[in-house]
């Protein structure tokens, strides 16, 4: 049972855009997610989190949304740059247990 | 700036023999991870340690895998006998305890089983 879903493989984005990239949970004690970006041969690198007592967090060009009542969160990334082209990673942890569970991820390709 | 270190970063092996991974997590980091990643597919949870004790491994196949983390700062992940199905990148975490939550990964170890 996949608890945390990433339902689009693949995105392709004009340089300059916004790129929506969106994630769905089914488990509703987790309540904090992050958001990680993975280029090939490399870890996972952190970008944006957000707790559950929020409905929104800003860093610079990428804002992450969370809807607790529909399970569903998205991050946005303005403008979208050629360099963002990676693979875009959710996960979701519950309460204080740190033990995250991530998504099946979002390939990102932003064109220039 | 601070990061984990991963060994080795690829490993080819035949099935049926040992392999070893080897992290070092950034200092202080109190909790460690090992997951899995299969291509195509996200990075799937194997261990989650605090110090030295194992907080979850409820995902590891102990038929063939172990970890340790014996001094509660660096950790070991060992498969034997290795399948097939064990290619993948094994990936390292480390976080603070009591902090955002933040996970840190290393670059990861890719092994190929033949």
């Amino acid at each position: 049972d996949q608890q945390v879903k990433q339902n689009s493989p693949s995105l392709s984005v004009q340089e300059g855009r916004i790129s929506i990239l969106n994630c769905d949970y089914t488990n509703s004690m987790f309540d904090y997610f992050l958001w990680y970006k993975k280029y090939p041969a490399e870890g996972p690198t952190f970008l944006i989190s957000i707790s559950s007592i929020k409905d929104k967090n800003e860093d610079g060009r990428f804002t992450v949304f969370l809807n607790k009542s529909a399970k569903h969160l998205s991050l946005h990334i303005v403008p979208s740059q050629p360099g963002d082209s990676a693979v875009y990673f959710c996960a979701a942890s519950g309460s204080g247990t740190y033990k995250y569970i991530f998504g099946t991820g979002t390939r990102l390709k932003v064109l220039a | 700036e601070a990061e984990v270190a991963q060994s080795p970063r690829y490993k080819i092996t035949e099935k049926s023999q040992a392999v070893a991974f080897w992290c070092d997590p950034i200092s202080g980091h109190a909790t460690l991870y090992w997951y899995r990643q299969i291509l195509g597919q996200g990075p799937e949870l194997l261990v989650q340690f605090q110090d030295e004790s194992v907080v979850d491994d409820s995902q590891l196949p102990k038929d063939r895998f172990s970890a340790e983390r014996l001094k509660g700062v660096d950790s070991t992940l060992k498969i034997q006998p290795a399948e097939l199905g064990d290619s993948a990148m094994y990936l390292c975490a480390s976080s603070l305890v009591e902090s955002t939550g933040e996970l840190f990964f290393g670059e990861g170890s890719r092994l190929t089983v033949l």
